[in-house]
């Protein structure tokens, strides 16, 4: 049963235009979410991140806005450059009874292609 | 030039040998983790360690095992056990789970 779900398994746009990457999550207890960037053959780079008592967290080109509600968060990056394609990973992370560090959740990617 | 040192990048095994692949961060991280990837398919979690001399079972520990002597190794052994180990193996660490983990670039483990 997949936990956290990244649905559209690639994503084309525009260089210039707005990326949008979705994932959603069916777990309530995860509490902290993070994106990836992956290039093949490479391990996955960090992007942002945000807790569940944010609704949104920016950094640059980057923005991630979590709808708690909806069990939904989204990865936006304004504006979209041929750099940017790569595989994009969602994952998530619940505090576990008794504390102390536990492993990620990750759905099973976006490939964004970034079109000149 | 701080990070995480995963070795070697190709890994051959035969079947029914166990194999070891390194794992060491000079981050001074606490935390430490084990990820497969298999393609098309996100990471899953194998093996994590919050400190020394203590681990935890991930999603799929099965045919694996770890071992966290010091706080900057967390080497994986795939055993013979494991029925299916042709991955792509990536270790990763954290000082805390409300920081983000950061990836070694990974061992890709193929069977001959």
């Amino acid at each position: 049963d997949q936990q956290v779900k990244q649905n559209s398994p690639s994503l084309s746009v525009q260089e210039g235009r707005i990326s949008i990457l979705n994932c959603d999550y069916t777990n309530s207890m995860f509490d902290y979410f993070l994106w990836y960037k992956k290039y093949p053959a490479e391990g996955p780079t960090f992007l942002i991140s945000i807790s569940s008592i944010k609704d949104k967290n920016e950094d640059g080109r980057f923005t991630v806005f979590l709808n708690k509600s909806a069990k939904h968060l989204s990865l936006h990056i304004v504006p979209s450059q041929p750099g940017d394609s790569a595989v994009y990973f969602c994952a998530a992370s619940a505090w576990i009874s008794g504390g102390g560090a536990d492993g990620l959740t990750f759905g099973k990617g976006t490939h964004l292609i970034i079109q000149p | 030039d701080g990070g995480i040192t995963q070795s070697p990048k190709y890994l051959f095994r035969k079947e029914g040998q166990n194999v070891t692949l390194s794992c060491e961060q000079n981050l001074n991280h606490d935390a430490m983790y084990w990820y497969r990837q298999d393609p098309g398919q996100g990471l899953r979690l194998i093996y994590y360690s919050q400190i020394v001399n203590d681990f935890q079972k991930g999603d799929i520990a099965e045919g694996y095992s770890v071992s966290r002597e010091k706080k900057e190794s967390f080497p994986l052994t795939v055993t013979s056990a494991q029925k299916n180990p042709t991955a792509f193996y990536l270790c990763a660490s954290s000082f805390t789970r409300d920081q983000p983990q950061h990836f070694g670039d990974g061992t890709r483990l193929s069977i001959l």
